[in-house]
């Protein structure tokens, strides 16, 4: 049971390169989110999607695109990147009951570098 | 909206002294809370979670959590701090409305002193 992975753990991207984020969880969770952590700001999500076949814009949607795959994968796209997404991306998971489904499992994250 | 103000952003303790983060928050009814711990480069885990009912709730690691409804506030303590315990550490709310998300505070990184 590796919970939730990411892929890659470290990217340089030069400006108005694009890239994709993959992410995967094993748990049989219902919900996968999309954050980025910046020095002093916190988590910031990105997008979510609540169950399969659904996804919705968090906080900073700006610049990214998200495909959910399948039950299990939620991959981030940045087609054009620029140096305000250099960031530490998480991708989070949670399954479905009435309280359950706010307790996120995290991954371990890509740190990404965009010059 | 629902916010998350943790008021400190860094503190340093002595190993074995006792630890108080604080963490106050926005919210129009009673919400659900989380305190996260994400250790360097890693990701974020779970410490504790309030839902409802007791309002001192206990975590893993040692760690407790007291929901203070008159203070909006759900400050994370624990009784003696251990030098693996030198992390940052997140209070979280629920975001409020028919989806799951949650809002996390800006972190207060915890440096433990020998």
């Amino acid at each position: 049971n590796a919970g939730v992975t990411q892929t890659p753990k470290f990217q340089v991207l030069k400006t108005g390169q694009s890239m994709t984020l993959q992410c995967a969880q094993d748990m049989n969770h219902n919900s996968m989110y999309w954050y980025r952590q910046d020095p002093g700001m916190g988590l910031r999500l990105i997008y979510y999607s609540a169950s399969e076949g659904t996804t919705d814009k968090g906080e900073v949607p700006n610049g990214y695109n998200v495909s959910r795959l399948n039950k299990r994968e939620f991959s981030l796209r940045l087609e054009s990147a620029a140096p305000s997404q250099t960031s530490v991306y998480f991708c989070a998971s949670s399954t479905t009951g009435l309280e359950a489904k706010y307790e996120q499992y995290f991954g371990p994250g890509t740190r990404l570098t965009v010059t | 909206a629902q916010s998350v103000t943790q008021p400190d952003i860094h503190i340093t303790v002595s190993e074995g002294a006792s630890l108080e983060l604080r963490c106050n928050y926005s919210y129009g009814a009673t919400p659900y809370l989380f305190w996260y711990v994400q250790s360097p480069g890693q990701g974020l885990q779970l410490l504790l979670k309030y839902f409802s009912g007791d309002t001192l709730v206990q975590g893993i690691k040692g760690f407790e959590a007291e929901f203070k409804r008159s203070q909006s506030s759900f400050n994370l303590r624990k009784p003696s701090v251990h030098w693996s315990d030198a992390a940052e550490y997140f209070c979280a709310v629920e975001s409020g409305g028919s989806n799951y998300k949650l809002t996390f505070g800006k972190g207060t990184l915890l440096t433990v002193n020998p």
